[in-house]
């Protein structure tokens, strides 16, 4: 049972474009949503991090946009550049039997191409 | 600053066959993690230990054993390997529960091939 689902699976865009990455989840006592970026060989990095209290958080080129009452989130990536090419996962947080627990989503492949 | 460091990078193993293997922070972090990953099924969680001496089962605990003897180590077993345990292991440390903005931090994962 898949908690967080992430779409799309793949994405190719060209360099300056603007990626979208979208996720959705269903159950309520999530509160914390962070994304992740991994590169070929590599484990997974946090990039971003957004509450519920808040719509939109940006941190340099990467945007989380947040909807609340369609339980759904994304990440934007402003003017992407080659060097962003890597797995983008999303995760749902929440606390369980005393600590935050973890969902991730399926990933999203990314190609930006010069 | 090492962060999280796994051992081995790459392994292959023939069925029913055994091995564990190890990770290390050096973060001073209470939680750790193992994880594997599999191609369109994201991170899913195998075990988990919310400090020195404590282990639970996540998601996919079937087939694994884990122990944290050390704070700083975590070691995943595995006691007779099937193909199904092909993936790739990560595993991963965090700060303590309820709090908001921390991240995981990760390996850089085993590779794991079971023949």
């Amino acid at each position: 049972q898949q908690q967080v689902k992430q779409s799309p699976q793949s994405l190719i865009v060209q360099k300056g474009g603007i990626p979208i990455i979208n996720c959705a989840y269903e159950n309520t006592a999530f509160d914390y949503f962070p994304w992740y970026q991994q590169f070929p060989g590599k484990g997974p990095a946090l990039l971003i991090a957004i509450r519920p209290d808040v719509s939109e958080k940006k941190e340099g080129r990467f945007t989380i946009s947040f909807n609340k009452s369609a339980k759904q989130f994304s990440l934007h990536i402003m003017d992407s550049q080659p060097g962003d090419s890597a797995t983008y996962f999303c995760a749902a947080s929440r606390m369980d039997t005393g600590r935050r627990a973890l969902t991730f989503g399926s990933g999203t492949r990314l190609q930006v191409q010069p | 600053n090492a962060g999280v460091t796994q051992t081995p990078k790459f392994r292959v193993l023939k069925t029913g066959q055994s091995m564990t293997l190890l990770c290390a922070q050096d973060m001073n972090h209470e939680y750790m993690y193992w994880y594997r990953q599999d191609p369109g099924m994201g991170l899913r969680l195998i075990h988990y230990s919310v400090g020195e001496g404590t282990t639970a089962k996540g998601e996919v605990p079937d087939g694994y054993n884990v122990s944290r003897l050390k704070k700083q180590n975590f070691l995943l077993g595995l006691e007779s390997a099937a193909p199904s345990q092909t993936s790739v292991y990560f595993c991963a440390s965090s700060e303590g529960p309820g709090q908001f903005d921390y991240g995981y931090t990760f390996g850089s994962g085993t590779r794991l091939t079971v023949v």
